[in-house]
Order: structure tokens, then sequence, then C-alpha cells
């Protein structure tokens, strides 16, 4: 019931194509997903959250859409850039003390120029 | 601010030996955390605190052990390594007061371990 599970596990994209990544979960208690990316070499930076409260949330060429009757979220990347490769992770939270993460496997985007 | 360090970079180690990875936060962070990442698998969380004094088990604790004597420094201890512990670990710190970016951890640049 911990498990976050995402698909695909590998993306190729042309540049300038939108890139999905989906993310589906069983806890219902979760009340925080945020998605972290990560470059090579690099630890996870947080790139976009939302909450359970919202079915959509955008900043620039990122948009989480989230539907809490499908217990599933997605990324969408529009425009995607050479810039974007990198790997993806979903992730989700009960807010509970320490607000520990469960992550899912990750996908690893590369963008072709 | 640095944000989250921690060192070494990279590592070997042999069988049943022992070490100390170190993660440090200068941002006062109450949280912090110990992932380890493998390859497909995402990030399993070992080790978390809520503050100092104050730690508990994540996910995958086994093999491990923390310590949290300041708000600063957060030490990952392996114990008689096993080839299973060879992975990507990473730190992480959060604060719950932190104004409207309260649940975002911020990871360091890991470590890369190998058990031989």
């Amino acid at each position: 019931q911990q498990q976050v599970k995402q698909s695909p596990q590998s993306l190729i994209v042309q540049k300038g194509g939108i890139s999905i990544i989906n993310c589906a979960y069983e806890n219902t208690a979760f009340d925080y997903f945020p998605w972290y990316q990560q470059f090579p070499g690099k630890g996870p930076a947080l790139l976009i959250a939302i909450r359970p409260d919202v079915s959509e949330k955008k900043e620039g060429r990122f948009t989480i859409s989230f539907n809490k009757s499908a217990k599933q979220f997605s990324l969408h990347i529009m425009d995607s850039q050479p810039g974007d490769s990198a790997t993806y992770f979903c992730a989700a939270s009960l807010g509970e003390y320490g607000n520990k993460l469960v992550f899912g496997a990750g996908t690893i985007l590369r963008v072709k120029s | 601010n640095a944000g989250v360090t921690q060192t070494p970079k990279f590592r070997i180690l042999k069988i049943g030996q022992s070490m100390t990875l170190q993660c440090t936060q200068d941002m006062n962070h109450n949280y912090m955390y110990w992932y380890r990442q493998d390859p497909g698998m995402g990030l399993k969380l070992i080790y978390y605190s809520v503050g100092a004094g104050i730690t508990d088990k994540g996910e995958v604790p086994n093999g491990y052990n923390v310590s949290r004597s300041t708000t600063e420094d957060f030490p990952l201890r392996l114990e008689l390594a096993a080839p299973s512990q060879t992975s990507v670990y990473f730190c992480a710190s959060s604060s719950p007061l932190d104004r409207g970016h309260g649940d975002t951890q911020y990871f360091g640049p890991g470590t890369r371990l190998t058990v031989l």
C-alpha cells in the first residue's frame, strides 16, 4: 500500500514534443505528490509538486495532472528540450511526522535534438 | 549557503569493513534523511531524523546506523559492509517551518559506494 508505481521506465521524445510520465498509488492517505528531477552525477531536485485538493498545477513548461478517483498523477513536459534529458521520479508522502517520501522507480527521459 | 554536503564522493570497501558517510546541512533544517538509490529501484529511505537526538527507521534500515547529535550533521554508519550495500547514498534535509517550501527535501550530491 506504500508503493508508488511509475511508468514508463524510459522515454525518448523529439525536441519540441510533449513528454508524459505516469504514476499510480494505492494509499489514499497520501496528501503530497512531488516530482523530482535528477541529472547524472547529481542529487534529485524538486521540480513541481501538488496536493490532492487540486487537479492540475502548472509551472512554466511543467504540469502535474492529478486524478484522485483513479489514484493517478502524471507529469507533462511541454515543448521538451534536450536540457530536460534527466531521470524523473514521482513521489508521495503522508505528510505525517517526518514527512517521509515514497518514490517511484524513475523514468529516464531523453530528448533528441 | 552550501546546502547539503556529503563526503566522501566515492568509496570502495571490502566485505566486512565499516565506514561512516558524512552529511552536513547549513540551512538549519530540522528534518534529515538518508536514502539509497539502486538502478531501476528509485530511492529507498534508510533512516530519518526530525531533530537532534531523534532518529527513526525508514524502509530499508538493516545494516545501517545513524546518530543526530547536532542540527547540522546526520552521519550514516555502515557496519560489516556487504555487497548488497553497493549503492549511491543520498542525504537530504527539509524544514516544516520553511515558508512555502516546508515539504521540499533538498538533496546532497551523493556518495557512490562499492563493496567488493
